[in-house]
């Protein structure tokens, strides 16, 4: 079985701080891992993914994540946070082989201005 | 301009009756999804169809039948409406199966009254 945990229902910080959102993951062999983001009233869009190789990530919008075996998580970072990353922010964890794709069951962050 | 086109976007129905979401994506994809948001749960995934056949089905009811006339529609009919069928269902698309971003609908909000 695979699953994402995200653990942090809510996440509230002022703009120019340092954002991370915590991803963790089960999995018995290795992952492929996502970000998506969702606005307010808009559907899902694609921030960054890890397949191999490189264990830090960058993606869209300034955002990345560190992909780490050891703990796995798979954590979503940006600095300076902007007023504009408010949003729910969904972790996915896509078995290797077997095409599933889990959601986790994300995190609502609000940038304060 | 949208790439995925869902329709409609907002839906009401009663009890008992029988819906067609519609779904269309322009991206030139081999493989679609559905996936349902509701507030009691995260994001969950429902079907997937790769080159036109189901590959995926982690719906328990056969209220829920996906159909695709073509390549690149992925319609969702759902017969005897429940109320707790209420959600948000999303549209997705990738080019291949694994390790491929998903690309999402604006989603169809059904509310079953």
């Amino acid at each position: 079985a695979q699953s994402v945990d995200q653990p942090d229902a809510h996440v509230t910080l002022s703009e120019g701080a340092s954002l991370e959102l915590r991803c963790s993951y089960s999995y018995s062999a290795a992952p492929y891992l996502f970000w998506y983001v969702q606005y307010p009233g808009q559907s899902l869009q694609f921030l960054l993914k890890y397949i191999t190789g490189d264990t830090v990530v960058k993606g869209t919008k300034g955002f990345e994540a560190e992909f780490r075996k050891s703990n796995s998580s798979f954590n979503l970072k940006k600095s300076p946070a902007h007023w504009s990353d408010s949003a729910k922010y969904f972790c996915a964890l896509e078995g290797r082989g077997n095409y599933k794709y889990v959601f986790g069951a994300g995190t609502r962050l609000k940038v304060i201005a | 301009d949208p790439k995925i086109i869902q329709k409609p976007k907002y839906l009401v129905a009663v009890t008992g009756s029988e819906k067609i979401l519609i779904c269309e994506q322009y991206l030139g994809h081999n493989a679609m999804y559905w996936y349902r948001q509701s507030a009691k749960k995260p994001l969950e995934f429902m079907f997937s169809y790769s080159y036109q056949k189901l590959m995926d089905n982690q719906t328990a009811s056969s209220r829920f039948q996906p159909q695709s006339s073509k390549k690149n529609h992925l319609d969702l009919q759902i017969t005897a409406l429940k109320p707790d069928d209420s959600a948000t269902y999303f549209c997705a698309s990738s080019h291949n199966r694994e390790s491929d971003t998903l690309y999402f609908g604006a989603g169809t909000r059904l509310s079953v009254l």
